[in-house]
Formats: structure tokens, sequence, C-alpha cells
């Protein structure tokens, strides 16, 4: 069965920490990896990853994919209140985005 | 620029009362369209998705039906609501080119209460 698995699933930080996201998946007829940002409504796109190695970056915040290894990271460096919200990883795979549960970020000032 | 909206934004419905939630997209020809529910956990779960006029595919069976009557509306109904049926659902548009698998952009949502 397709998986998307997200950890840590909470984390609470100090604004000025860095914080690294993690999401693994095992899907079949894997195509793309994708991250979103959801705060009070609506998940806004963050990233979208097809390669193995190239990091996507904007701003403070930057995303790898590893597709040997299964996983991806979401990093955050200098983290701001703003920050704070759900982050969703998706896999899509043959028409759908399998998303994970998401990992809730608060950072505290 | 494209933009994508959805109402109502929330809905207090009693159980067994009919459904419609409405999905409109502006900027864009032939979107793949998507409604998705997000439950009590932080998961979204694709329920339909819609790759042209008329043509949409289910992926969990369940109460809720979605159509696709001109080229930038998706509209979700239900003739009865039960109460699993609460939850806070998104409607999504992606680009048709390059297939299924491209990035996706969410609507504000509508947050359904069942009672």
């Amino acid at each position: 069965e397709d998986k998307v698995v997200q950890s840590p699933l909470s984390l609470v930080v100090h604004e000025g920490d860095t914080v690294t996201l993690n999401c693994s998946y095992e899907v079949t007829n894997f195509r793309s990896l994708l991250w979103y940002k959801q705060e009070k409504k609506a998940p806004t796109f963050l990233f979208m990853l097809t390669s193995s190695g190239i990091e996507k970056k904007s701003g403070r915040l930057s995303s790898i994919l590893d597709k040997k290894e299964l996983f991806s990271i979401l990093n955050i460096t200098a983290t701001q209140t703003g920050d704070s919200a759900v982050y969703l990883c998706a896999v899509g795979r043959r028409g759908k985005l399998i998303f994970g549960q998401g990992t809730e970020l608060s950072v505290k000032p | 620029s494209q933009t994508i909206h959805q109402w109502p934004a929330t809905l207090v419905q009693p159980v067994g009362s009919p459904l419609s939630l409405e999905c409109t997209v502006e900027g864009t020809s032939n979107p793949n369209l998507y409604w998705y529910r997000q439950a009590a956990g932080r998961g979204l779960q694709l329920l339909f998705y819609s790759v042209g006029i008329g043509q949409i595919s289910s992926e969990v069976p369940q109460n809720l039906s979605a159509s696709r009557p001109q080229d930038r509306q998706f509209i979700l109904s239900s003739k009865k609501l039960l109460l699993s049926d609460s939850g806070f659902y998104l409607c999504a548009w992606g680009p048709a080119s390059g297939g299924l698998n491209n990035e996706q952009f969410f609507g504000p949502g509508t947050r359904l209460t069942v009672l």
C-alpha cells in the first residue's frame, strides 16, 4: 500500500532556530514530491521535486529529494513566528497526490 | 494570474440534507480539478478528480458525487449528508500540461459541519 510518512508530527522551536522536517515514502510509480504550508485554511504550494540531489530554495526554505533512499527534507533557517503552520508532504503517482499527516511547527518568540 | 474560488466558506447542515459545494477557477483553461477532504487529522484525502468537462474519477466509495458542467467549474454534491461527511473540503486545480502529477493549487476551502 502506498504511504507517505512525515516526522516529527509536531515541533516547537524558538525564533532563529533552524528546523528540518522529514518526509519518507513508499509509493509505486513515483512522479513527484511536493511540499505545502498550511496555516488557517488552504495549503499553499512551496516546492515540487522530481529529481534526486537537486536542492530547491526559496528564501529561508529549501528542500531536497533522495529517490534512492525514498525521502525528502524541508529545511527552514532562521525561523520566524510566521513560519508556524502545518507542513504537508505529498507524493504524486498516476494522477493523484498522496499526502502525509503533516508536521505541525510552532515557532515561539 | 490564476485564482480559485470556493463557496460557501462554512456550512452547517443537518443529517439527511443535501449538499452542493462549488469551485471555480479563473485565469487558466482546461485545468485538472480535484476535490479533497481534510478530516480530524491533518492528512488530505483525494475524493474526485477531473481532466475535462463531464470526466470524473472517483477515488473512494462514499456518500458524495462530483460534476464538472463547465471547463472551470467543479461541484461536490450529496443527496443525503451523514455525520461522517463533516470536514474541511478543499478544491484544487493543476495545469493540464505535463499530466496529472503537476503541482496543485488549493482554494480557500469549505468547512462543513453535519449535525
